[in-house]
């Protein structure tokens, strides 16, 4: 069983607040680490999949970098809005296993 | 593309019951991936398929559990005999290759009573 390990469980800010939480992974036998946004009664929807130390990826005001060396991925949301409340999950794949974590529950207050 | 389509999106049951749960992923796919989401443990992997042959099914719970593909635009997860522990939602996804991004289904809503 692989360890993958969010933080914080869950996480209030205002609109306009910048936020970032993390995922953590072992290091070793690294696949790929993939971030999902889910909102609430829909499908986990892709946001990126990173493979190489260093990645550094964007989309919109979403952004993640990967770190595997040590086995971290951070996911930043700069300047929050209402419609980013979401759980974000991330995903570790190593050889044949994938596993999620158990999710960053963010709500943001309008 | 239409996207991962599952059937049925709901379905309410009688423990005991026999429940078969269906999936077509994206065409051009060759990764299928059965989950399962609960409030206790999230959502977790229960098996996965390449190119229709299962590759990894050490999530599938129980016997009781089980998955077919048997072509590759169709996929089943069975539970015969269900329980009303296995009342969960049970999304289904689909990938061209296992590390890149999956594309999720609406789910299925399965309640046992």
């Amino acid at each position: 069983i692989l360890n993958v390990e969010q933080s914080p469980q869950s996480l209030h800010v205002q609109e306009g607040d910048s936020t970032n939480f993390t995922c953590s992974f072992p290091s070793s036998n690294f696949y790929a680490l993939h971030w999902y946004r889910w909102e609430t009664a829909k499908s986990p929807e892709a946001l990126f999949v990173m493979t190489l130390n260093g990645d550094e990826k964007k989309k919109g005001r979403i952004s993640a970098t990967l770190n595997t060396k040590e086995g971290y991925s951070y996911l930043y949301i700069k300047g929050s809005q209402p419609e980013d409340s979401a759980t974000y999950l991330c995903a570790f794949t190593a050889g044949n296993m994938l596993t999620f974590g158990g999710g960053t529950r963010l709500m943001v207050k309008p | 593309d239409a996207g991962v389509i599952q059937s049925p999106r709901h379905e309410v049951t009688e423990m005991g019951q026999e429940v078969t749960l269906r999936c077509k992923p994206i065409s051009g796919h060759d990764y299928l991936f059965w989950y399962r989401q609960t409030m206790m443990r999230g959502l977790e992997l229960l098996i996965y398929f390449n190119n229709n042959v299962p590759i990894d099914d050490s999530g599938m719970p129980e016997d009781r559990f089980s998955a077919k593909m048997p072509n590759a635009s169709f996929s089943t997860l069975k539970i015969q005999p269900s329980e009303p522990r296995d009342s969960a939602v049970y999304f289904c996804a689909s990938s061209l290759v296992v590390d890149h991004e999956q594309f999720f289904g609406p789910g299925t809503r399965l309640t046992v009573l």
